[in-house]
């Protein structure tokens, strides 16, 4: 079982659509990434968070450190938010294991 | 500052061949890591080094790679003999441990074995 687990797997959504993609990990941590990687496969950190929510432009990363729980949600979704969103939990040293990852398209 | 820098973006070889690839850490990052991603399994981590040393390389999967860091601004990732099932993209990413940790990624390089 991976100790990260990502829902759903693949999301489809309209343009405009709110869209929540959910993180849960079986490891008790201090701090969540949420990565994003586009169809041309570069890998961009989106967040990090440890506690609470936090907002840039249209994407909001809220974590519940006690659930073991994070979401990522996109308001006004847009065809340009189509990627692959990956959260992943820092171990020792800052070694990184990744969720299996939400492959999102947005359709106009 | 340019990022974390990798070299080639691409690379095509036949089996049997040493590949090596690049990496420039963002400078001032302390931490260093490489991962493989593939359809199969995703993201793993391969092996990361701290202050130069490599701390855990666990994930390498056989003697076959091998990752050397000889200064803090380059590392590079080797495989030798090159199978088929060493194609996959392989990311690096660095860090500063302890200056909030979040992880910078490069532009991966795409290995392809014949």
């Amino acid at each position: 079982k991976n100790e990260v687990e990502q829902s759903p797997q693949n999301l489809t959504a309209q343009e405009g659509e709110f869209i929540t993609i959910n993180c849960s990990y079986s490891v008790g941590i201090s701090a969540l990434h949420w990565l994003q990687q586009h169809p041309g496969g570069g890998i961009v950190s989106l967040f990090m968070l440890s506690s609470g929510k936090k907002k840039h432009g249209r994407l909001i990363a809220t974590i519940n450190i006690q659930e073991k729980h994070s979401s990522l949600h996109i308001t006004a979704s847009h065809p340009r938010d189509s990627a692959v969103y990956i959260c992943a939990r820092p171990g020792t040293a800052s070694k990184l294991t990744f969720g299996t990852g939400t492959r999102l398209q947005v359709t106009l | 500052d340019a990022g974390v820098i990798q070299s080639p973006r691409h690379e095509v070889t036949e089996m049997g061949q040493e590949v090596t690839l690049r990496c420039k850490p963002i400078s001032g990052h302390n931490s260093l890591f490489w991962y493989r991603q593939t359809m199969m399994r995703g993201l793993e981590l391969l092996i990361y080094f701290n202050n130069n040393v490599p701390i855990d390389d666990s994930g390498m999967p056989e003697d076959r790679f091998s990752a050397k860091m000889p200064n803090a601004s380059f590392s590079t990732l080797k495989i030798q003999p090159s199978e088929p099932r060493d194609s996959a993209v392989y990311f690096c990413a660095s860090t500063q441990v302890g200056g909030g940790n979040e992880q910078f990624f490069g532009p991966g390089t795409r290995l392809t074995v014949l």
